[in-house]
């Protein structure tokens, strides 16, 4: 069973551009989170998608943004970029509810390395 | 809301010895609790959880867990450490329902090492 995938795993942007990073995740699943880790801030709960909405906000400004499709693949988007969001995103997916013991667990992807110059 | 501590930001064991990663939790209602494990220039893979049973919980590498309600703590063991442990390490609890159902709190993490 495929893990969950990010693309593009490292990428290079310059301050005022925008960004799209985008996230599948395991089969089955339809709840996909995106988190951001700094060295400074460790990880940081950006939103969560179920079933296409958005379920969980964390406290971002409104330049981050994300969405889901029908097929549970997700996008997020940081618009007007800042030097401050160098940082590796990371997105996880899971079952989305807790009928099940498995549907308590999230999984992580290997993350999308976003360095802003 | 829920939050997670973990008091050491670095534990440093010799290879073959027992190793013990702290973490202490918040939360409002019964804790679904996990730990995971960072490698360098990696994303989170999934180590263990607790939701209900044993309070000793194992999970992949040879790690356990031991959930304690009265100390609100569920500390990461090992009984004999390898060099390939050697890691950063992250506590999480998540929430039981909700609209917060899918987001994981984290700890700041405790970077494991693990000398021959």
């Amino acid at each position: 069973k495929a893990g969950v995938t990010q693309t593009p795993r490292y990428l290079i942007k310059t301050r005022g551009q925008q960004v799209t990073l985008s996230c599948s995740p395991i089969s089955g699943h339809r709840s996909v989170s995106w988190y951001q880790q700094t060295p400074g801030q460790g990880l940081q709960f950006l939103f969560e998608y179920f079933s296409e909405t958005q379920r969980n906000k964390g406290n971002f400004p409104g330049r981050f943004s994300g969405r889901q499709f029908s097929n549970s693949r997700s996008e997020m988007n940081v618009s007007t970029l800042e030097l401050g969001d160098s940082a590796l995103y990371l997105c996880a997916s899971s079952l989305g509810t807790t009928g099940t013991k498995e549907g308590n667990t999230i999984y992580f992807g290997e993350g999308s390395w976003l360095t802003v110059v | 809301a829920q939050s997670v501590a973990q008091p050491e930001d670095q534990v440093n064991v010799a290879e073959g010895n027992p190793l013990t990663v702290k973490c202490t939790y918040s939360v409002s209602g019964n804790p679904y609790l996990f730990w995971y494990v960072q490698y360098p220039n990696r994303g989170l893979q999934f180590l263990l959880k607790y939701i209900t049973g044993d309070n000793l919980v194992k999970g992949s590498y040879g790690f356990e867990a031991e959930f304690n309600k009265s100390q609100t703590s569920f500390h990461l063991k090992k009984p004999s450490a390898l060099v390939s442990d050697s890691a950063l390490y992250f506590c999480a609890v998540r929430d039981t329902g909700g609209s917060t159902l899918g987001r994981l709190y984290f700890g700041r993490g405790t970077q494991l090492t693990v000398w021959p």
